[in-house]
């Protein structure tokens, strides 16, 4: 394991719910990132913490709202979706973000189904 | 801009034979660059990456890959395939744009054995 765990694993809401996924990594980090993994598309970049402070929203929809305690945990809060927001989503965490060379370390992923 | 471009989407060896996935980029500066898979229902693992070290860079599991300036090549090899790495590899360039640091990832190559 990479020391980075997803809750849930799965998810399956409808266009009208409310939920959160939620990100947890072990390993002193202090970047976050949530990244859109869907089907036959390149990962995309959605949100980006560092030091608790977003330093990058990828032009996404207002209903994914990210929330990010400290540096160990990040949230993104899903609301009003659309069956287009299926995916598998992502949660990484780097040492502090701004290196080239630095390592991005994943999660299992949250696999999404919006009906 | 930097782009990735892994110009297969399936590869398909049988056990036992080489491995060979190519990736292709493109970037403004000299970057850094990464491949990582994924294994079903699983997140991304490094495998490997080139930092402007050794231009021949061994990783994980036996795969290795070379870093070819003049050709912008990031080809991923492995001698012997074995069927524990059936999954998909992704090839990442990572970047300065602007003040800030970009990874772009390839579309991915389904490796079959």
């Amino acid at each position: 394991e990479t020391g980075v765990t997803q809750t849930p694993r799965h998810l399956v809401m409808g266009m009208t719910n409310k939920k959160s996924l939620k990100c947890e990594q072990h390993l002193g980090h202090n970047a976050m990132y949530w990244y859109k993994q869907s089907a036959k598309k390149p990962l995309e970049l959605m949100f980006v913490y560092n030091f608790k402070e977003q330093t990058e929203n990828n032009s996404v929809p207002s209903r994914f709202s990210p929330e990010c305690p400290n540096s160990s945990h990040l949230f993104l809060h899903l609301h009003t979706l659309q069956p287009e927001d299926s995916a598998l989503y992502l949660c990484a965490s780097s040492l502090s973000g701004g290196a080239m060379q630095e390592t991005q370390y994943f999660g299992p992923g949250t696999r999404l189904l919006v009906l | 801009a930097q782009s990735v471009t892994q110009l297969d989407s399936h590869v398909s060896v049988s056990e036992g034979t080489p491995v060979l996935l190519r990736c292709n980029y493109s970037s403004s500066y000299s970057p850094s660059l990464f491949w990582y898979v994924q294994h079903p229902n699983k997140g991304l693992q490094l495998l490997l990456k080139y930092t402007s070290a050794a231009t021949l860079v061994k990783g994980i599991n036996g795969f290795e890959a070379e870093f070819k300036k003049s050709e912008t090549s990031f080809h991923l090899t492995k001698p012997s395939a074995h069927m524990s790495d059936a999954a998909e590899y992704f090839c990442v360039v990572s970047d300065l744009s602007g003040s800030a640091r970009q990874l772009t990832f390839g579309s991915g190559t389904q490796l079959t054995v």
